[in-house]
């Protein structure tokens, strides 16, 4: 159980085109789901959470029109980087929460390594 | 939740031997604590959690302990094996509502030598 999915796992694009990551709770329904961003060697950093059928919520620092969050479904949310540029590059990873143990247990998907040329 | 510190953030080992990583957390009001292994260019996995009602939670050779007075807890894995080399993370709840937010430490990179 507690299984989620990302698409694609890799994706290269020309700096100015947009990209859409999707990110899919497979077994289960996730009423939210969170959107991070980790650089070579660092952390997860938080960039926005996400709600079924309401705006996505923001961490300081990062543009929301920049980074377009939907939650279309209890299962899937998509993020799409807008106008993207080479220090977009990242590896991005979404996680889901299951709802059962409590609001904080994550479960995530296994990423996409994002390289804008 | 709001400021993890992780230490150390390199940790070398003989297979065999036991590893500790220790975190510390600034929010009094925090009530779980996991932590997840990530190996090279995949998922974060949340391998062990405790909630603040308990002291310490163990499952098969990794543990893990929780001091709230001293706002601090600890990741244990004895009988260390090649495969547990990884990265580890540390996480506490981010702010006082139930948001689900989790903030998370700096990592640590964990090599067992065989």
């Amino acid at each position: 159980g507690a299984v989620v999915s990302q698409h694609p796992s890799w994706v290269i694009c020309k700096s100015g085109t947009s990209v859409k990551i999707e990110c899919r709770s497979l077994d289960f329904q996730a009423t939210t789901m969170f959107w991070y961003r980790q650089f070579p060697k660092q952390s997860l950093m938080l960039m926005a959470t996400s709600n079924e059928g309401s705006k996505a919520t923001y961490e300081q620092g990062v543009e929301k029109d920049k980074f377009l969050i939907n939650h279309a479904s209890l299962t899937l949310s998509t993020l799409t980087v807008t106008s993207a540029h080479p220090e977009d590059s990242s590896f991005y990873i979404c996680s889901a929460n299951q709802g059962w143990g409590g609001p904080y247990e994550q479960y995530f998907g296994p990423g996409t390594r994002l390289t804008v040329t | 939740g709001e400021n993890v510190e992780q230490h150390p953030s390199t940790l070398s080992v003989q297979e065999g031997d036991s590893a500790v990583i220790k975190c510390t957390y600034s929010d009094s009001a925090s009530n779980y604590f996991p932590w997840y292994k990530q190996e090279l260019g995949k998922r974060p996995q949340l391998i062990i959690d405790i909630r603040s009602n308990v002291g310490e939670k163990k499952d098969q050779r990794i543990a893990v302990t929780l001091n709230k007075t001293a706002k601090h807890f600890s990741l244990h894995i004895t009988e260390t094996q090649p495969e547990d080399s990884a990265v580890y993370f540390c996480a506490a709840p981010r702010g006082s509502s139930n948001t689900g937010k989790l903030i998370f430490g700096q990592g640590t990179t964990l090599q067992v030598k065989p």
